[in-house]
């Protein structure tokens, strides 16, 4: 059975890194056919897609977080890692990952699940 | 873009909703639909815009193409209240369902 638990440091300070961990089991994340993505709630707030990447590694960002953001694969640990650089207050929130699923053919939309419980990270000095 | 209404909706048990979801301009005929309860992951419903997920109860169903889709709950169940999101490239804002 497929499952997805991410972690990270909960706490990071402004302006400094974060580093996201999904480690995956079930399934090789290399397998054909799925992405892997992260998607972020704020206090509060909505769901906000961050970064996806292919099976064979190519990232898709977020155009509002872009210059920040890197998405990628380790295979042999069978992790999907994000990181989010120069973090602020904003970027406080709910960091799940979740296994996205294409339509076929392409162009046939694009669909989350399963989905980790998620991991919080605050933002804070 | 993706705008929701409403943006809250105050329903009854074994009330009929029905949920819209707008896209600025149609990047296509297919719309993802989750629903997430405070602490929990999200959980997917309907997919394709129509596609209903393994396990999901028949009285959800979803509707639409172009620029406009739907999302309909038949007979409202206790576990129903909840914050129902639309997806295609982004997600909507969310529409937050309460029990009357």
């Amino acid at each position: 059975q497929l499952q997805l638990q991410e972690s990270g440091p909960g706490l990071v300070k402004p302006s400094e890194t974060l580093s996201l961990t999904c480690s995956v089991s079930g399934v090789s994340i290399s397998t054909h056919d799925f992405f892997w993505g992260w998607v972020r709630q704020a206090p509060g707030k909505g769901l906000e897609w961050t970064a996806s990447i292919s099976y064979r590694g190519t990232p898709y960002y977020n155009p509002s977080l872009r210059s920040r953001l890197a998405i990628s694969l380790d295979t042999s640990r069978n992790q999907v890692s994000l990181r989010l650089d120069a973090v602020t207050a904003a970027d406080t929130g709910l960091y799940f990952c979740a296994r996205e699923n294409l339509g076929v053919p392409a162009g046939s939309g694009n669909w989350f699940v399963p989905w980790g419980q998620g991991t919080q990270v605050t933002v804070s000095s | 873009q993706l705008t929701q209404s409403p943006s809250s909706l105050s329903a009854s048990i074994g009330d009929t909703i029905t949920i819209t979801c707008r896209a600025s301009q149609a990047v296509s005929d297919y719309m993802t639909w989750y629903q997430q309860k405070p602490g929990e992951a999200p959980k997917l419903l309907i997919y394709a815009a129509s596609t209903l997920h393994s396990g999901v109860p028949s009285r959800f169903s979803g509707g639409g193409s172009g620029t406009q889709f739907t999302l309909t709950i038949s007979s409202l169940q206790p576990e129903d209240f909840a914050t129902y999101y639309c997806q295609q490239e982004t997600f909507g804002p969310g529409t937050k369902l309460e029990i009357k």
